[in-house]
């Protein structure tokens, strides 16, 4: 079993889509975790930490479940300027830091 | 927004030839880290830096790479002897609190050529 896995992709979606990313991790010591984008040739930015709250920013809403070990990203609204790869980023006793493979994004008009 | 910062942008080299690669992480942040990603494929974690010493470090690492932060600011990596296979994007990171909240920001990556 990988120790990131996500949604292979690609999604492809009209603008205004609901978009949800999923992925999951198999170290039960992770402590934290993320979701960044990563655009063509470019390094990957922070959209969110994601924490066991569940936690919102405009259109992008993470959620973490610590006992299925399981992250989600969701992007409402979808605009063009989403359309980039999704990172799902894990993070093993603040030492590690795991990618996933990361899930491609379209946005079309 | 905090930035890492990272030199050169490129870096051309022969095989077998040693290349130092440079990074200024953010100034509060206390954990740092290089990552490599080979064209089209998965970001890769090399090596983390806590407390002045490698706390963690993947299979990738080996005797060819070294680390070192040898004035406070400045955060590198070293790869002794080049190989073809070395070719790659590699990233800085730093990791600590900001406004509050973990986070973890990328440099934008110097781009590696092994001939």
């Amino acid at each position: 079993r990988k120790e990131v896995e996500q949604d292979p992709g690609p999604f492809n979606v009209p603008e205004g889509a609901t978009v949800a990313f999923n992925c999951t991790y198999s170290n039960s010591a992770s402590q934290s975790f993320f979701w960044y984008r990563q655009d063509c040739r470019k390094e990957p930015k922070l959209l969110m930490s994601v924490y066991s709250s569940g936690n919102e920013d405009g259109r992008f809403t993470a959620q973490l479940n610590r006992a299925s070990q399981y992250i989600s990203l969701l992007i409402r609204d979808s605009k063009l300027s989403d359309s980039a790869t999704y990172l799902c980023v894990v993070n093993v006793l603040g030492f590690k830091t795991i990618f996933g493979a990361g899930t491609r994004l379209f946005v079309k008009a | 927004e905090p930035e890492v910062t990272q030199t050169p942008s490129h870096q051309v080299t022969q095989m077998g030839q040693e290349v130092i690669l440079r990074c200024v992480p953010i100034s509060n942040h206390l954990y740092f880290y290089w990552y490599r990603q080979i064209l089209g494929q998965k970001v890769e974690f090399l090596v983390s830096f806590y407390n002045n010493e490698i706390s963690e470090k993947s299979e990738i690492f080996d005797d060819q790479f070294s680390v070192e932060r040898p004035d406070g600011s400045n955060f590198t990596l070293k790869i002794r002897s080049t190989k073809l296979e070395d070719s790659a994007m590699y990233f800085c990171a730093s990791r600590g609190l900001t406004s509050g909240r973990e986070t973890q920001y990328f440099g934008p990556g110097t781009r590696l050529l092994v001939l």
